[in-house]
């Protein structure tokens, strides 16, 4: 079957850096998206990585090992507006998004 | 307007009744989606239209029945639903269906039912 895995939840701290983890099994793969999620809102695209590495965009940051099956999403210089939910999506072959659960970010003053 | 647009925001039904929701994009994409979004659960995929056709119904019960009239506008017509369907109901567009393309969101319809 297909899988994303992410925490539920995260607490960080204004200021601080925080890194997010996403582990996939899936049927094929044709990239790994990022989305944020505010309460009551649309998701919002991040980041898509397809090969390996870093991505760097301002304060956030993605990466992708497809050999480990897994990515993060880098945070840094935490605002409270980040608070957030930060949903793991994997394209797989059929070009379809599976998605994780999301991950809960609180930031704290 | 912009992106993409749900009308209404918030639905509360009875088993009995039926509704529709609407999506519509102002990006000149070709692909539309539906998802429901549960609490603490993934996205699950319900329906996608590439160029108006439909090339994904993933075992979506028959009380739920979408229409593409074009494009641009995506229905969700909804009849005779359970409880348990109350959820948060994402559209989403994207240039097409068939290679890499960030999807674009709307801001749902939160639907309880009664």
């Amino acid at each position: 079957g297909q899988n994303i895995d992410q925490p539920t939840e995260m607490t960080a701290t204004e200021g601080a850096i925080v890194q997010i983890n996403c582990t996939y099994q899936t049927s094929g793969f044709n990239g790994l998206f990022w989305y944020q999620q505010h309460a009551g809102e649309a998701p919002t695209f991040l980041s898509y990585n397809v090969l390996d590495g870093l991505e760097e965009k301002g304060r956030f940051s993605s990466f992708l090992s497809r050999s480990k099956g897994y990515s993060y999403l880098l945070l840094k210089e935490l605002q409270m507006k980040d608070s957030a939910s930060y949903l793991c999506a994997v394209m797989d072959s059929n070009y379809q998004l599976i998605w994780g659960a999301g991950t809960k970010l609180i930031i704290k003053p | 307007e912009t992106g993409v647009t749900q009308t209404p925001r918030h639905l509360v039904m009875g088993m009995t009744n039926k509704k529709s929701l609407k999506c519509e994009q102002h990006l000149g994409h070709n692909a539309m989606y539906w998802y429901k979004q549960s609490a603490k659960k993934p996205l699950e995929l319900m329906f996608v239209y590439n160029f108006k056709e439909q090339t994904e119904n993933n075992s979506v019960p028959s009380r739920f029945s979408p229409e593409c009239p074009n494009s641009s506008h995506l229905f969700l017509h909804l009849h005779t639903l359970q409880p348990e369907d109350s959820a948060l109901y994402l559209c989403a567009s994207s240039q097409d269906a068939g290679s890499y393309n960030e999807q674009f969101f709307g801001p749902g319809t939160r639907l309880t039912v009664l």
